[in-house]
């Protein structure tokens, strides 16, 4: 079954960085993913597509601050530079045949 | 610049129906897969349903099978959703969104719709 797992929670300060984790159920390593985010109050932004060898390609207009890569089954959202408009909930996604599966979403929050 | 517009949301009693219409703008819509994603209040994004281009491919998430359909009009660049036999569970915020070419993850979100579904 394909699942992706994300903590739920996760925090750093202002201005420095943070490394967020998706992992693909097993038998999934080699899924891609995407990265959204969600701000308070406001509907979900798309961040980036993150392939197994780590590439990514990143939506219009998100700032150079984001970055994506890869290890085994786990898919990372990098923030750097951190700013307080960051804090947001962060949902990863995949596909198979006819589905979409959504993680929990990780709760940032910016200290 | 891409527009996902959502209408249609609203309280419905249990066991009602309603149907949501999104508006596309900023794209050739007839181009595009799209889908549904709906979150529950306090809750994290749920696939519900996605379409083809050209509407003849429909796929749902077991929680909706049987219950909600999906459609589009390439000429009206409008995605529906028909949601019958509605249940509490069902209250949500429901997203409208466009998918990439040749793959089934979002890159355009709407700003949603709400349904609420009363006992």
């Amino acid at each position: 079954q394909l699942v992706l797992t994300q903590s739920p929670s996760a925090s750093a300060s202002l201005g420095a960085s943070v490394k967020l984790t998706c992992t693909l159920s097993s038998g999934h390593s080699s899924y891609a993913i995407a990265w959204h985010h969600q701000q308070p109050e406001k509907g979900p932004r798309y961040l980036m597509k993150v392939n197994s060898d780590g590439s990514h390609t990143k939506g219009d207009g998100i700032p150079d601050r984001f970055s994506g890569s890869s290890s085994g089954a786990e898919r990372y959202l990098i923030i750097s530079s951190l700013q307080s408009e960051d804090e947001a909930d962060y949902y990863c996604q995949t596909w198979g045949t006819g589905i979409q599966v959504f993680g929990g979403g990780t709760k940032l929050t910016v200290l | 610049e891409v527009q996902l517009v959502e209408s249609g949301g609203g309280l419905v009693q249990r066991g009602g129906s309603l149907r949501l219409s999104c508006a596309a703008s900023g794209f050739t819509f007839s181009n595009f897969a799209m889908s549904w994603v709906r979150q529950a209040p306090g809750k994290g994004l749920e696939w519900v349903s996605a379409i083809s281009v050209g509407g003849g491919n429909t796929y749902y998430a077991d929680s909706v099978k049987g219950r909600f359909t999906i459609s589009r009009d390439n000429s009206k660049n409008t995605l529906y959703l028909q949601m019958n036999s509605l249940r509490a569970e069902d209250t949500a915020v429901y997203y409208c969104a466009k998918l990439v070419v040749g793959a089934t993850y979002v890159d355009y979100w709407g700003q949603g719709t709400l349904v609420t579904v009363s006992s």
